[in-house]
């Protein structure tokens, strides 16, 4: 079964840019797999950031954008803020109406 | 503005069925444009699309969980069903229902969650 990779773990320093990945355990991340990223704080339901590789949600910043690097699906954050850290997750559709989460990355920003 | 949520027991023994609805206020759950998905997160964990459901009823689960899961959707009630068979301390999660757009290929509405435990 594949798996959909993310980094445990990643830091940014207050202000900076961090980029974020989601890829695949056997094969390329494409449009065509529609990857979506959601941001959740502890105790919360998670927040819809980006869907359909770059279409922001309604409401979201713009220092929140969506692309494929390589043979990954990327969130960047521009101008990190402190009430970025959180942790975030990508899912990509994997056709026959299965959707699979990432393991999440939790974003420390110090 | 659509709203969602989540509600049953949040307690259930061992080997027995967890059922969980999720209701569906201020649009319609009939609209061409939205599935109705369930997803979970265990303490500390991340988390795990479980299925979603289309008004017609047309499903689609996770092959992992698929032996064990039934959503179903009453749209009179505009309403959505969870159910879980045989459930194990494993299925203890926090529950989420969301839609999810057929424009977007995305979750973009979420309910608040319900905590559900399996414990004797």
């Amino acid at each position: 079964q594949t798996v959909v990779t993310q980094e445990p773990s990643f830091s940014v320093s207050p202000g900076g840019t961090v980029t974020l990945t989601c890829g695949l355990s056997s094969g390329s991340v494409s449009i065509n797999y529609y990857p979506s990223w959601y941001q959740q704080t502890p105790g919360q339901a998670p927040r819809t950031l980006i869907y359909s590789t770059n279409i922001r949600s309604s409401g979201v910043p713009d220092r929140f954008s969506g692309s494929i690097l390589g043979n990954k699906a990327a969130l960047t954050i521009t101008g990190a803020q402190a009430d970025d850290e959180s942790d975030y997750y990508c899912v990509l559709y994997m056709g026959s109406g299965i959707s699979v989460f990432g393991g999440g990355t939790k974003l420390t920003v110090l | 503005q659509v709203q969602l949520q989540e509600s049953g027991p949040g307690l259930v023994k061992p080997s027995q069925t967890l059922s969980l609805t999720c209701i569906v206020s201020g649009g319609s759950i009939s609209s061409d444009s939205y599935y109705w998905s369930w997803i979970r997160q265990p303490a500390g964990k991340g988390l795990e699309w479980i299925g979603r459901i289309y008004a017609s009823g047309s499903t689609n689960y996770n092959p992992s969980l698929k032996s064990r899961v039934t959503i179903s959707v009453d749209t009179s009630k505009k309403q959505f069903s969870l159910k879980l068979s045989s459930v194990t301390a494993a299925d203890t999660a926090v529950y989420y229902c969301a839609r999810y757009s057929t424009d977007n290929y995305g979750m973009d509405v979420w309910g608040q969650g319900t905590t559900v435990t399996v414990s004797s």
